[in-house]
């Protein structure tokens, strides 16, 4: 079955650095992949969807790339703040092709 | 736009008791909806596909008996937790996207957090 796993649970860094967070996928060829950003007790929030024949997306401070050969995403965010401090979630959509499943998160900690 | 509007945010039941969690679009219509069970430091975990008109999909392991779904209408889903358990215990989130919108992002409510003592 799909397996998503991200590899870092927790992350923490300064304001100003960039982050980077991975998400590794196995025993799937998803068509897109998506990151979310979920703070407590919220229900997440969508940031990026990258297709399966996109190399790299960005959107403002944020990027994503999307490498199938690896079966890989790299989330990165640019100039980091504070505010960005959250659990952030890779999605692939399921074998049926309707809901996302996701991946555990990584807890991003951004210190001034 | 596509906001998922979820009721009520927080409830707290005695254990043997029935608890419903509501899921509304408010901007579009959502012939299908998502219920995830997310547990501290845990994935969202989905329980189950919500069609209107038609029955539940569920996933495997997750008893369609106790957690009954209902699609009434293109923007109402409700999930009730019937005989709730203190293991029931756990954060609720809905999520839809728009009809006709396959493959676009998903867009959740703010869930709801039952405690069951």
């Amino acid at each position: 079955s799909q397996k998503i796993e991200q590899n870092s649970e927790a992350l923490n860094i300064q304001e100003g650095k960039t982050a980077t967070l991975t998400c590794n996928y196995t025993n799937y060829s998803p068509a897109y992949l998506q990151w979310y950003r979920q703070d407590p007790g919220r229900g997440p929030v969508f940031l990026l969807l990258i297709r399966e024949n996109e190399k790299e997306k960005r959107k403002e401070r944020l990027k994503v790339t999307f490498d199938t050969t690896l079966k890989q995403s790299l989330f990165h965010i640019t100039a980091s703040q504070p505010a960005d401090s959250a659990t952030y979630l890779c999605a692939l959509d399921n074998q049926a092709g309707t809901a996302l499943i996701f991946g555990k998160g990584t807890t991003l900690s951004v210190s001034s | 736009g596509a906001v998922v509007s979820q009721h009520p945010s927080r409830v707290i039941c005695k254990s043997g008791t029935s608890v419903k969690i509501e899921c509304r679009s408010l901007d579009f219509q959502a012939t299908t909806m998502f219920w995830y069970r997310q547990f501290p430091k845990q994935s969202l975990m989905l329980m189950a596909t919500s069609n209107e008109g038609s029955k539940a999909t569920y996933e495997q392991g997750v008893e369609k008996d106790k957690f009954l779904i209902n699609h009434a209408s293109l923007t109402l889903s409700t999930l009730t937790v019937t005989s709730a358990h203190p293991e029931d215990s756990s954060f609720y989130i809905c999520s839809a996207r728009p009809d006709g919108q396959y493959n676009s992002p998903l867009h959740f409510g703010n869930g709801t957090r039952l405690t069951v003592t």
